[in-house]
């Protein structure tokens, strides 16, 4: 079945550092990825999205582009704030059986230090 | 526009016991979508309503958990009777369409002792 497979952390960076977590995926056909998002205290929140191959999600100074032939996802972003500080998910959808259920990876929390 | 609510925010409960959640989507929105995180581990897909309908209910893990979505608007997972391992944060999403984003509440936090 699918899967997705992301850095475990936490994640502890000084501001205007350089943002980069990995996000692996396995799945049958062409899956749409993402990247959601969760402020402390908040839902999760999509960040950002590629629906095909070598397509570039960004939002917010945030990047991923979907690589196909490495199977990635990596989310980056080169000046980190301190208001970053959150838990990024690495997710999935593929079609299968008719439902588009999201996939998720297991999070990686990340701190901005002033 | 209103985003997707759940309630409560939080329910600590002893095992055995019964507890009801609750999830308004977003209005108009037909798909509904429920996902639990387990402490430390993976956000997993628990069931997807189109309209009141259960579309696809594969990733609820027995038959203590029990969702319905009458009428088509909210919808509510009742755990019954809670066990220890039911411990978690349960998401609820909602999206327009079956390609749509999907949209999440704010989760409810669940503690069982």
């Amino acid at each position: 079945g699918n899967s997705v497979t992301q850095m475990e952390g936490p994640v502890t960076l000084s501001e205007e550092a350089f943002l980069t977590i990995n996000c692996t995926y396995t799945a049958t056909g062409y899956p749409s990825l993402f990247w959601y998002v969760q402020y402390p205290g908040e839902g999760l929140q999509l960040l950002l999205k590629a629906t095909k191959a070598d397509d570039k999600g960004s939002n917010k100074g945030f990047e991923a582009t979907y690589r196909k032939e490495t199977t990635s996802f990596h989310l980056e972003k080169g000046s980190v704030q301190v208001s970053d500080s959150a838990v990024y998910f690495c997710a999935l959808v593929g079609a299968q059986g008719g439902s588009e259920k999201l996939v998720f990876g297991k999070g990686t929390k990340l701190t901005v230090n002033p | 526009e209103a985003g997707v609510t759940q309630f409560p925010s939080h329910s600590v409960i002893e095992k055995g016991q019964t507890v009801t959640l609750r999830c308004d989507p977003i209005s108009g929105h037909d798909n509904l979508y429920w996902y639990r995180r387990v402490m430390g581990k993976e956000i997993k897909f628990l069931l997807h309503f189109v309209k009141e309908s259960k579309q696809d209910e594969s990733g609820m893990p027995n038959n203590r958990f029990l969702a319905e979505r009458t009428g088509g608007t909210y919808s509510t997972l009742k755990v019954q009777p809670a066990e220890l391992e039911d411990s978690g944060v349960y998401f609820c999403a909602s999206s327009p369409d079956r390609v749509g984003e999907q949209y999440f509440g704010p989760g409810t936090r669940l503690t069982v002792t």
